[in-house]
């Protein structure tokens, strides 16, 4: 079962917009984590926000957590055409498990 | 540093045929996990290991899957007999966390199974 849910699952954006997707869930959480996806590939890292926090950044990347809505939000800005993958949220709960969503795919057209 | 490594890349078998999934984690990491990945979803967690031990195979379908981490380091996930459904992308990673973290994961590129 997957507790985190995406949306929207698919985006099509232009080169140098911004691209937002959310993330809800539906359990308490010790941290909560967004993946990238290439096509083909593993997924990579991107950046983990705990439960404590409500906002992080990382180069391009922004990260909002709001534990009262269970949801988070991911904002690339400045996107590239290198950005194009699946983007996956995954959440840390109880008993250490991580669970992830069933993703956004995101198109950035050059 | 060397990544998580995962052979073979592709294995196309047929069904009731058994096959196996190899993966070496980051050296110095401590868990290890197995997930599946169908098509267009996010990956599911099939075990997870803490050293040697198996500390959550919930999800793990144990009439056919069977997964081993002797000497706490590289591992295999096999599955006996293989099934149409099977079909999907097998995924390693590690992580550095101990018991009571769960911190970022590093993935493997992991295996494409097809099951014909």
């Amino acid at each position: 079962s997957q507790q985190g849910e995406e949306d929207p699952q698919a985006l099509s954006i232009q080169e140098g917009e911004n691209a937002t997707m959310n993330c809800s869930y539906k359990t308490s959480i010790n941290n909560l984590q967004w993946y990238r996806q290439n096509s083909g590939r593993g997924l990579v890292h991107l950046i983990l926000i705990r439960s404590n926090e409500r906002e992080k950044h990382s180069g391009r990347l922004r990260v909002t957590l709001d534990t009262s809505k269970k949801s988070s939000s991911l904002l690339i800005t400045a996107s590239r055409a290198a950005d194009t993958a699946s983007y996956f949220c995954a959440t840390s709960s109880a008993g250490n498990k991580l669970t992830f969503g069933g993703g956004t795919r995101v198109l950035v057209k050059p | 540093e060397a990544g998580v490594v995962q052979s073979p890349r592709y294995k196309i078998i047929e069904k009731k045929q058994p096959v196996a999934f190899w993966c070496n984690p980051i050296s110095g990491h401590n868990t290890l996990y197995w997930y599946r990945q169908n098509l267009g979803q996010g990956p599911e967690l099939l075990i997870r290991y803490e050293n040697e031990e198996a500390v959550d195979d919930s999800q793990l379908p144990k009439d056919r899957f069977s997964a081993e981490r002797l000497k706490g380091v590289d591992s295999t996930l096999k599955i006996q007999p293989a099934e149409l459904g099977d079909s999907a992308v097998y995924l390693c990673a590690s992580s550095s966390g101990t018991r009571g973290t769960n911190e970022k994961l590093f993935f493997g590129s992991g295996t494409q199974l097809s099951v014909l």
